[in-house]
């Protein structure tokens, strides 16, 4: 089925290590982005893309890395885990720039950090 | 910067009965506005949006939105709610004014619980 595609599901941490979270859309999106859930505060967006090759800052980029080196894939990495960043990601895909085309979410991924 | 205000954290409506959520925005210009819905365990699924138009905006699920300017609202609705309408509901506006970015900015979500 056609759509986005977050692993993995549940990850648990230790403070300090570093991991990637991978997201692949397979619906031909030039607009990727990451958000993070966390509880009482909705949805926040940490980086985005526009087009292979092409990323930006979100509202809360700090402590996260992107990279978008082919149109399917956006990989959202954590170089040094911390507690702060315990939450639940979502990856997000659209047709183009401009949120008027709409967002194709991911299952989202849950990352504990202990 | 824009902000989006869901001033229910829970509501509780019975199986059959009206429902109405409430979504309160602050933009500078004219928005784009946005309704999702989140079920446990899932990510988002878009309800509905409004861009320019008609008012009254229809989308899945039997909901419907009202596009209120002068009171900065875009409240959601549905006549007659079913058990599997219990989830986490968020209303968005956007696009995100930060920094030149792109995306959308949420509110902190409506917890809808059915009353058999």
């Amino acid at each position: 089925n056609a759509g986005v595609t977050q692993t993995p599901k549940f990850q648990v941490l230790k403070t300090g290590q570093s991991m990637t979270l991978q997201c692949a859309q397979d619906m031909n999106h030039e607009y990727m982005s990451w958000y993070r859930q966390d509880p009482g505060m909705g949805l926040r967006l940490i980086h985005y893309s526009v087009g292979a090759g092409i990323t930006d800052q979100g509202e809360v980029p700090n402590g996260y890395n992107v990279s978008r080196s082919t149109t399917e894939d956006f990989p959202l990495r954590l170089l040094s885990a911390a507690p702060s960043q315990t939450s639940v990601y979502f990856c997000a895909s659209s047709y183009s720039r401009g949120v008027g085309y709409g967002y194709t979410f991911g299952s989202g991924t849950r990352l504990t950090v202990v | 910067a824009q902000s989006v205000t869901q001033p229910d954290i829970h509501i509780t409506v019975s199986e059959g009965a009206s429902l109405e959520l409430r979504c309160n925005y602050s933009y500078g210009a004219t928005p784009y506005l946005f309704w999702y819905v989140q079920s446990p365990g899932q990510g988002l699924q878009l309800l509905l949006k409004y861009f320019s138009g008609d008012t009254l905006v229809q989308g899945i699920k039997g909901f419907e939105a009202e596009f209120k300017r002068s009171q900065s609202s875009f409240n959601l609705r549905k006549p007659s709610v079913h058990w599997s309408d219990a989830a986490e509901y968020f209303c968005a506006v956007g696009p995100y004014s930060g920094g030149g970015a792109d995306g959308l900015t949420f509110g902190k979500g409506t917890h809808l619980i059915i009353q058999p």
